[in-house]
């Protein structure tokens, strides 16, 4: 089984809908992470959480939020989806590793916000 | 801040050549530097990965990298492509220790292997 999962793998909406994607983990982290990929722009951090309590905004957060229900579930929601809010998105796990730390990813999400 | 810049948004070599994708970054404390690669339709796999010991760092299928402090670089090479490593790479950046452990990353290289 993958240690990182997200659901759902293709979404296609319409504007002004909310969608939830949802990760989960079973790599025991507590660092979570998602981004969102565009062709040319390489991957962008939109939220991390470093635990349950704690959440930050990357560097595009607007016109997204995001929950940590629990150590191994890490939501992104779009409250009301715009067609630019079309693309790939990714779901990342880190722990603390010897020398340093390393990012896992999900398989991710292709979201098509008509 | 950090930041990365990969010179080459696309690269093409023939089977047996050798590969080489650059990566040139920017960090204001001593960096941790990845390669990072993404096949078609998933996600990223770690390849290899500089944690301030050894310059030179082997990954997985066949790929390595070097460090060089004085050129602020971390180019990915690879002696003989072979098809199968036809895939998109990515270079990223995070700070060593602290609290700050967000990567940055590069805008890809898409690698293409002739046959």
């Amino acid at each position: 089984d993958a240690d990182v999962t997200q659901t759902p793998r293709n979404r296609i909406t319409k504007t002004g809908k909310r969608i939830m994607l949802e990760c989960s983990q079973t790599k025991g982290h507590d660092r979570m992470y998602w981004y969102r990929q565009d062709p040319g722009l390489g991957l962008r951090l939109i939220y991390y959480s470093f635990d349950v309590k704690d959440i930050n905004k990357g560097e595009i957060s607007d016109g997204y939020s995001v929950s940590r229900q629990a150590q191994a579930k890490f939501s992104l929601s779009l409250e009301s989806a715009i067609p630019n809010q079309t693309a790939l998105y990714f779901c990342a796990t880190s722990g603390m590793t010897e020398g340093g730390d390393t990012q896992y990813f999900g398989p991710g999400t292709r979201l098509t916000v008509l | 801040a950090q930041s990365v810049t990969q010179l080459g948004s696309h690269v093409s070599v023939s089977e047996g050549a050798l590969v080489l994708l650059r990566c040139n970054y920017s960090s204001s404390v001593p960096p941790y530097l990845f390669w990072y690669v993404q096949y078609p339709n998933q996600g990223l796999q770690l390849l290899l990965k500089y944690t301030s010991a050894a310059t030179l760092v082997k990954g997985i299928n066949g790929f390595e990298a070097e460090f060089k402090k004085s050129e602020t670089s971390f180019h990915l090479t690879k002696p003989s492509a072979h098809m199968s490593d036809a895939a998109e790479y990515f270079c990223a950046v995070s700070n060593s220790g602290g609290s700050n452990y967000k990567l940055t990353f590069g805008k890809g290289t898409l690698l293409t292997v002739n046959p």
